[in-house]
């Protein structure tokens, strides 16, 4: 079946740090999702990735899709304590209509 | 605006009992879905449902069943609960897409934590 890693599995930054967390898929991947979950609460959606190559960015994230649309990325600038989290992606393989693969979600930690 | 509300929020079962968690949803949402998260693993899916009527197996459904009971609820059940189900389990769902590869933001509950003696 289909395999969604990301690496690093966890990561600790000082406050003003960059950080990337990568995901790579076994297989294409229709679209792929980004998800933020923090400590003890629920993953909530941050966006979603469609086309070869496409980057997005949200304030300090980027988001990038690979040209084979088998891995993406998310690069956060000058991190601060309120990124504290876990970051998930999750993709749609062509034919499971509705079905997500997350994957397995990097942890980040940022001190001051 | 609720959202996606699941019950209980905590539990804890001895080996070989059952119950059922509860899921509803006010956002008309068609799809629904359950999911166990434990720790190194991410999210696993257990059982979806595309829309009221219909249930299908994800990745980890043995021990559980579903109901899509309408179109707001979906619960699942475990018969005879095991240790190995100690995890928490999320409940989500979203609106399909217009296309095979426009898929919807998915909206999370807060979460069952279940621990099984």
């Amino acid at each position: 079946g289909q395999q969604v890693m990301q690496i690093p599995q966890y990561q600790h930054v000082q406050e003003g740090e960059d950080f990337t967390t990568y995901c790579n898929s076994s297989t294409t991947l229709s679209n792929i999702q980004w998800y933020k979950q923090r400590p003890g609460g629920h993953p909530v959606f941050l966006i979603q990735l469609v086309k070869s190559g496409e980057v997005k960015k949200q304030k300090r994230l980027t988001f990038q899709f690979g040209e084979a649309k088998k891995n993406s990325s998310l690069h956060i600038t000058a991190t601060q304590t309120t990124d504290v989290g876990t970051y998930f992606c999750a993709g749609l393989n062509t034919g499971t209509a509705s079905k997500l693969t997350f994957g397995t979600g990097t942890r980040l930690q940022v001190t001051l | 605006n609720a959202g996606v509300t699941q019950t209980p929020k905590f539990q804890v079962l001895k080996t070989g009992q059952s119950m059922t968690l509860q899921c509803a949803q006010d956002m008309n949402h068609n799809s629904m879905y359950w999911y166990r998260q434990d720790p190194g693993m991410g999210l696993r899916l257990i059982y979806y449902s595309a829309s009221e009527g219909t249930t299908d197996k994800g990745e980890v459904p043995n021990g559980y069943n579903v109901s899509r009971l309408n179109k707001r609820e979906f619960s699942l059940r475990l018969e005879s609960a095991a240790p190995s189900q100690t995890s928490v389990y999320f409940c989500a769902s979203s609106h399909p897409g217009q296309r095979i590869w426009d898929n919807q933001p998915q909206h999370f509950g807060d979460g069952t934590r279940l621990s099984i003696l």
